[in-house]
């Protein structure tokens, strides 16, 4: 059974600060893993990692992924509150995703 | 880019009704769509995955009658929550993928339902 852990469970820091956010999978047929942030709805797409070391950026965010570990971090620098969401990690196996059970983050002013 | 709509976005319903919610591909025809079910503070879990045309493959516990999908089309997927009760409240998100090797599923804004 394919499974994607993602620690820590929940976040609480202040602004400015830098988070890195793991996840870690056992998934066969792995093609990619995906990153995505949810607020009050869906989750809104972040980054989507298929090859090992290379680093994907967007803006404060960014997010690694190692193959030989199974594992991709998600990075966020100079934290603000409206980077207070659940961030889910998310495996590609065929054409279905396996998530994660997400980390909560909270920012405080 | 790709848009992915979901009708109603908020119901409530009487035990013992049936509430159907509708998953749309605005812009781009959705060869597969996908059916999430999200309870409080947890994350997604697969329901089922349908193509157009076919019938949908329902995940491990997942009740085929209670949960009936239909992709009648390659832009409109509908999940139809049979009989509802208050256990089956909870967010129900659908995304769709444009082609079967495609690697995005886009999302739509999901739907609460509330059973009472």
């Amino acid at each position: 059974e394919d499974k994607v852990v993602q620690s820590p469970l929940s976040l609480v820091v202040h602004e400015g600060d830098t988070v890195t956010l793991n996840c870690s999978y056992e998934v066969t047929n792995f093609r990619s893993l995906l990153w995505y942030k949810q607020e009050k709805k869906a989750p809104t797409f972040l980054f989507m990692l298929t090859s090992s070391g290379i680093e994907k950026k967007s803006g404060r965010l960014s997010s690694i992924l190692d193959k030989k570990e199974l594992s991709s971090i998600l990075n966020i620098t100079a934290t603000q509150t409206g980077d207070s969401a659940i961030y889910l990690c998310a495996t590609k196996a065929g054409n279905m995703l396996t998530f994660g059970g997400g980390t909560r983050l909270m920012v405080k002013p | 880019g790709a848009v992915v709509s979901q009708h109603p976005s908020w119901v409530i319903c009487k035990s013992g009704t049936s509430v159907k919610i509708e998953c749309r591909s605005l812009d781009f025809q959705a060869t597969t769509m996908f059916w999430y079910r999200q309870f409080p503070k947890q994350s997604l879990m697969l329901m089922a995955t349908s193509n157009e045309g076919s019938k949908a493959t329902y995940e491990q516990g997942v009740e085929k009658d209670k949960f009936l999908i239909n992709h009648a089309s390659l832009t409109l997927s509908t999940l139809t929550v049979t009989s509802a009760h208050p256990e089956d409240s909870s967010f129900y998100i659908c995304s769709a993928s444009g082609d079967r090797s495609s690697y995005e599923q886009y999302f739509g804004p999901g739907t609460r339902l509330t059973v009472t």
